[in-house]
C-alpha cells in the first residue's frame, strides 16, 4: 500500500539545523494529519489540515511549523529542535474533512533523531 | 473526557495460539467510532477495522475477529491461530465525535510477539 508516502524515512539533525518532513497522499483525500509517536507514549495529534486549511493545532511548540500547499502534500518544517523531539513522525490522510469520522490512512513515518 | 485503555502492554504467545487484545474506552458521546490499527516494525500504522457505536455485531475477517460490547465499553480483538507475521504493536482508537470527528484518541498500544 503506497497511498501515503513520507520522506525522508530517517533523519538525524542537530539542534540548530532546519529541516523539513514531507508527506504526500495519493488517495484523493481532503484531510491530512501530523502525529508524533514517542517511545512508551500514545500517538499525539499535532496538526490537522482540512481542505488545505489548518483546523487543529494541538498546543505544539512553534519550532514545528506545518505547511499544506495543496490537498495532496503536507510538510512539517523543523527548526531549533530539542532532543526530546526525537520521535517517529507519522502523516495520515482521510477522505472527509476533520468533522467526519472517516478512516485515517497512515504513511510509514519519519524516524527523527535530534542530537 | 475521552480515553482509550489498553491494559496489556506486552503479550507473548507461541505460533498457532489464539490471543485476545483488550481495549476499553470512555466517552460521553452516543455516536462514536472505534478503530484498530496494526504497527509492524516498519512503523506504518495499518488500518484493520472501523466500527460505529450503533453496530454491536461481532466482526470476523479471516483469522481476526472483534468483539464490541457497549455494556462494558470494550472493543476486544482476537487473533486465531497466531502467526509470526502477526508480531506488531496493535492500537485501539476512538474518534472524538462531534465537530472533531477526525480526532482520534489512541490507546497506549499492545506489543504482540508471536514466537515460532
Amino acid at each position: 500500500e503506497t497511498g501515503v508516502t513520507q520522506t525522508p524515512r530517517h533523519l538525524v539533525m542537530g539542534m540548530t539545523n532546519k529541516k523539513s518532513l514531507k508527506c504526500e497522499q495519493h488517495l484523493g483525500h481532503n484531510a491530512m494529519y501530523w502525529y508524533k509517536q514517542s517511545a512508551k507514549k500514545p500517538l499525539e495529534l499535532m496538526f490537522v489540515y482540512s481542505l488545505e486549511e489548518r483546523v487543529e493545532n494541538n498546543s505544539v511548540p512553534s519550532r514545528f511549523s506545518p505547511e499544506c500547499p495543496n490537498s495532496s502534500h503536507l510538510f512539517l518544517h523543523l527548526h531549533t529542535l530539542q532532543p526530546e523531539d526525537s520521535a517517529l513522525y507519522l502523516c495520515a490522510s482521510s477522505q472527509g474533512t476533520f468533522t467526519s469520522t472517516d478512516t485515517q490512512y497512515f504513511g510509514p513515518g519519519t524516524r527523527l533523531t535530534v542530537l | 473526557a475521552q480515553k482509550v485503555t489498553q491494559a496489556q502492554t506486552e503479550i507473548s504467545v507461541v505460533e498457532k495460539e489464539d490471543v485476545t487484545l483488550d481495549c476499553v474506552y470512555e466517552t460521553r458521546d452516543t455516536t462514536y467510532y472505534l478503530f484498530w490499527y496494526k504497527q509492524p516494525p516498519s512503523g506504518e500504522l495499518v488500518f484493520l477495522i472501523r466500527r460505529n457505536s450503533f453496530d454491536e455485531q461481532n466482526e470476523i475477517s479471516g483469522r481476526y475477529s472483534w468483539n464490541f460490547q457497549k455494556s462494558t465499553s470494550s472493543f476486544n480483538f482476537t487473533i486465531t491461530a497466531s502467526q509470526v507475521v502477526d508480531s506488531a504493536v496493535y492500537f485501539c482508537a476512538l474518534s472524538a465525535g462531534g465537530n472533531q470527528g477526525g480526532k482520534l484518541i489512541f490507546g497506549q498500544g499492545t506489543e504482540l510477539s508471536v514466537k515460532p
